[in-house]
């Protein structure tokens, strides 16, 4: 079955950890995204990657960092500097190019709390 | 002005009957309009997408775009329990590197039996 698959479900988390949380397709698409959605809100692009070995920052991407090393791979790090971490996280990807609908599929998402 | 912009809700709407969400966006150029459902504590899965004004019929679902005022809707036609959910706005701007979406909000619908 071809999907997009985030682990672990439930993570939880001290205060100054840093933590990776792991996003993994096999639609053989381009290009993946993270999101962050918060309770009663709308998601909000945190990092995005067209190709491997580049990405780009989003709209928070301020205390994140990511990699894209392989193409099926798009982890991506809370870091002890991002302030208020405890989220929902949904990772995404599509086709990649210009000119078509390039509609964006998820993954079950990783809920992250940190105390 | 936030770019998607989505009433909350809830809207509240009886079994059978047709459910109606609007979205509004800022970004006069954009190009590709999505509408997901996202069920509480699930990831949000796509119902259908529309680029061009007019409507787009799947199923009991129906896309309507007009680009001159700036809104998609969403129609829910013989509304179901299983419906109940929120549904999000998504849009592809003209200046969206990388595919960008910006997402609205949500609005959150109930069908009531």
């Amino acid at each position: 079955d071809g999907g997009i698959t985030q682990s672990p479900k439930y993570l939880f988390r001290k205060e100054g950890q840093n933590v990776t949380l792991s996003c993994e397709q096999n639609l053989n698409h381009d290009a993946m995204y993270w999101y962050r959605q918060d309770p009663g809100q709308g998601l909000r692009l945190i990092y995005y990657s067209q190709i491997v070995n580049d990405f780009q920052k989003g709209d928070i991407a301020e205390g994140y960092s990511v990699s894209r090393e392989k193409k099926e791979s798009f982890p991506l790090t809370v870091t002890s500097a991002q302030k208020n971490p405890t989220a929902f996280y949904l990772c995404a990807s599509s086709e990649a190019g210009t000119g078509g609908a390039y509609e964006q599929y998820f993954g079950p998402g990783t809920r992250l709390t940190v105390t | 002005q936030k770019e998607v912009e989505q009433n909350s809700g809830p809207l509240s709407v009886p079994e059978g009957a047709i459910a109606s969400l609007n979205c509004t966006y800022s970004d006069r150029g954009s190009q590709s309009f999505f509408w997901y459902r996202q069920y509480s504590g699930k990831s949000p899965e796509l119902i259908m997408f529309i680029y061009s004004n007019g409507d787009k019929e799947d199923g009991r679902f129906t896309a309507q775009l007009n680009k001159a005022s700036q809104y998609v809707s969403l129609l829910i036609r013989d509304s179901q329990p299983s419906d109940s959910a929120t549904y999000l706005c998504a849009v592809r701007g003209i200046k969206a590197a990388g595919n960008k979406l910006t997402f609205g909000g949500g609005t959150r619908v109930l069908v009531k039996p």
